[in-house]
């Protein structure tokens, strides 16, 4: 079945990047986009962007505009996130989901999330 | 940006009974593209409803969506133990894709 699964948590200080993976599994990783989504303590969900899976065209939401990154490597049917100059508000559980039908689009589904703690 | 706002922000019942919860938006919705997502604790969103009224697979007929416009409805027509969790829309009509804040449906 079609599964995504992603790297495990991460504890990172001020300033410094994480880059977390989603492994694809079950469908033809170039047919659909991946978006990015994160959930800090007690927040609503937060889109930050996506890939064009086939063509690698990124966009990304103005809030993050800068410090994230999304690549892939259609060989290994994977996407990394990268978020670079963290700070403690960038704490959250980080999530990658297909986007069904289209760029833009209702997600199924999703990864498992990854904890990315910043603390000093 | 288009603002989901999601009301109430709890709702207390009991099994059996029926939830309706409700999902506003900023403005009107391209297509009624609006999703509905269920979390529960430590797990990620589950796709419940898409294109405001569709079922996604697997999804038992107890959930229902409605609503057009700016004004979208999640029905769950029977409370199972399993349902009480928290609640999310989604709309994916622009370019900046948002979500609303949640209801959290918890027993009463």
């Amino acid at each position: 079945q079609v599964r995504l699964v992603q790297s495990g948590a991460e504890v990172k200080r001020p300033g410094a990047s994480v880059k977390v993976s989603c492994k694809a599994s079950g469908y033809t990783f170039t047919n659909h986009a991946l978006h990015w989504v994160r959930q800090a303590p007690g927040q609503r969900l937060e889109w930050m962007g996506w890939i064009n899976a086939g063509t690698g065209n990124t966009k990304y939401s103005q809030n993050l505009e800068g410090r994230v990154t999304i690549t892939r490597d259609t060989y290994a049917s994977t996407a990394y996130m990268e978020l670079s100059s963290l700070r403690s508000e960038d704490t959250a559980v980080y999530f990658c989901a297909i986007a069904v039908a289209g760029l833009y689009s209702w997600f199924d589904p999703w990864g498992q999330g990854t904890l990315v703690t910043v603390s000093s | 940006e288009i603002v989901l706002t999601q009301s109430p922000g709890t709702l207390s019942l009991s099994p059996g009974e029926r939830a309706t919860l409700s999902c506003r938006a900023s403005q009107s919705l391209l297509s009624n593209f609006l999703a509905w997502y269920q979390q529960k604790p430590g797990q990620a969103p589950r796709l419940l409803i898409y294109g405001a009224s569709s079922r996604a697979t697997g999804i038992p007929d107890r959930f229902s969506g409605s609503g057009s416009g700016t004004d979208f409805t999640l029905t769950i027509s029977r409370l199972e133990p399993e349902d009480f969790a928290l609640y999310y829309c989604q709309q994916y009509g622009s370019s900046l894709l948002t979500f609303g804040g949640g209801t959290k449906v918890e027993i009463k």
